[in-house]
């Protein structure tokens, strides 16, 4: 099977940053790649699928790229309401769906 | 609008068995592939089950598999999660989640509120 490791799993930034956050996949896969946003006592919100296509109403300032192996969810601007936790989700034929550890995003 | 509504959780003792549901509304439910996912007390994300829209291909993960059973009723909009032999690693918040697609390899893009199953003596 598939394994996503997500990094880091804890991130601290203030209002205004460019935060990152990376999935690396064990193998070299042609999978889809979902990004989402959860917050507690929520289900997650999806905002990105494809690895780069914005779900709809989802703000500019989230944004998704990669390929292959690593995928990197980028959020410009750091807002108060985006404080939350974030997992990367591998979809495909073979494995199915895989999801990575969390991310969570912290006031610095 | 779509929506998915999750219900059977509740308390139940190790051994035994539960069944939940989701009731889906708002779209064409035997268009959509459907899958359970689960989520520990301060645990991440778990797949847990997904079933094709036509229920011709059913998938478990491994901590499923042999315990727990995925099922649709397309004339009911429902799709259901029989879970036997419970354990207390089972212990977590159910979401049901629709897929863009008929097949289970298609993305998700919506997701019930869930619903708390707690296992324990």
């Amino acid at each position: 099977d598939i394994q996503m490791t997500q990094s880091p799993s804890t991130l601290s930034a203030s209002v205004g940053d460019r935060v990152t956050i990376t999935c690396r996949a064990s193998q070299n896969t042609d999978s889809g790649l979902a990004w989402y946003q959860q917050k507690p006592g929520k289900a997650p919100k999806l905002l990105i699928y494809k690895a780069s296509t914005l779900e709809s109403g989802v703000p500019p300032r989230f944004s998704g790229s990669g390929s292959g192996t690593e995928f990197t969810l980028t959020i410009n601007s750091l807002q108060p309401d985006d404080f939350a936790t974030y997992y990367c989700q591998l979809y495909n034929n073979y494995s199915l769906w895989t999801f990575g550890q969390g991310t969570k995003v912290e006031i610095k | 609008e779509v929506q998915l509504v999750e219900s059977g959780g509740g308390l139940v003792q190790p051994g035994r068995s539960l069944r939940l549901s989701c009731t889906a509304s708002g779209f064409t439910f035997d268009d959509y592939a459907m899958h359970w996912v689960r989520q520990g007390p301060g645990k991440g994300l778990e797949w847990v089950s997904g079933i094709s829209w036509n229920s011709g291909r059913k998938a478990y993960a491994d901590s499923a598999r042999g315990r727990f059973t995925i099922s649709r009723d397309n004339a009911k909009n429902s799709l259901y999660l029989q879970m036997d032999s419970l354990r207390g690693g089972d212990t977590a918040f159910y979401y049901c989640v629709k897929s863009g697609g008929p097949g289970m390899a298609a993305r998700p893009d919506f997701w019930g509120p869930g619903t708390l199953v707690t296992v324990s003596s």
